[in-house]
């Protein structure tokens, strides 16, 4: 079935350090990908996205790239933040009306 | 509202009750999806709805689970006779976009914490 592995947290990094977190997927079409995030005490929020194969998601200093060949969207940034501890969720959509998420990884930046 | 807003946000039910919970989705918002997130994990998908017509339910676990959406805005997730598995919180999202376009976004409540005892 339609599923989504993500790296297992949780992760802790220094501030400027960084980041990937690895998401793969399994679909039975050409889904659109997802990266979600959950603040503290907050809702789920996307974060990018991507449609297609080869498309770059961006948003806020994260980036992914859609790699159909190896089935992964894994997601990136340069230099994290304090402000970036949150718990990110990748996701999968193939209908638009059903998303699969993987089950999160929690991210601590420390100063 | 300017978000999707979700009622309780807490809710303690003792084993065997009834509960009903809320979701006031974004105005003018087609599509509406229920979740439930079990700690520790990704949200699993409950059910769909395209206005008031519920389009999937293949989700709710059981026969207890029901949802409705009877004037294609609010919408209320009820669960009865409740046991212990279902102690989660339930996410209920929404989305303006019409099922089958892939660029759909969903905008997520913060949800509504379930502990049954």
């Amino acid at each position: 079935g339609d599923s989504v592995t993500q790296m297992e947290g949780p992760v802790t990094l220094s501030e400027e350090a960084f980041l990937t977190i690895n998401c793969t997927y399994t679909a039975t079409g050409y889904p659109s990908l997802f990266w979600y995030v959950q603040y503290p005490g907050e809702g789920l929020q996307l974060l990018l996205k991507a449609t297609k194969a080869d498309d770059k998601g961006s948003n806020k200093g994260f980036e992914a790239t859609y790699r159909k060949e190896t089935t992964s969207f894994h997601l990136e940034k340069g230099s994290v933040q304090v402000s970036d501890s949150a718990v990110y969720f990748c996701a999968l959509s193939l209908t638009g009306n059903q998303f699969y998420f993987g089950t999160g990884t929690s991210l601590t930046v420390i100063p | 509202g300017a978000g999707v807003s979700q009622s309780p946000r807490y809710k303690v039910a003792k084993r065997g009750q009834d509960v009903a919970l809320r979701c006031d989705p974004i105005s003018g918002h087609v599509s509406l999806f229920w979740y439930q997130q079990a700690l520790g994990q990704g949200p699993e998908f409950l059910t769909y709805f395209q206005n008031e017509a519920q389009l999937d339910k293949s989700g709710l676990p059981s026969d207890r689970f029901f949802a409705e959406r009877p004037e294609g805005s609010v919408s209320t997730l009820k669960i009865q006779r409740t046991q212990q598995e279902d102690s989660a919180v339930y996410l209920c999202a929404s989305s303006f976009r019409w099922w089958g376009e892939l660029n759909t976004e969903a905008f997520f409540g913060q949800g509504t914490r379930l502990t049954v005892v």
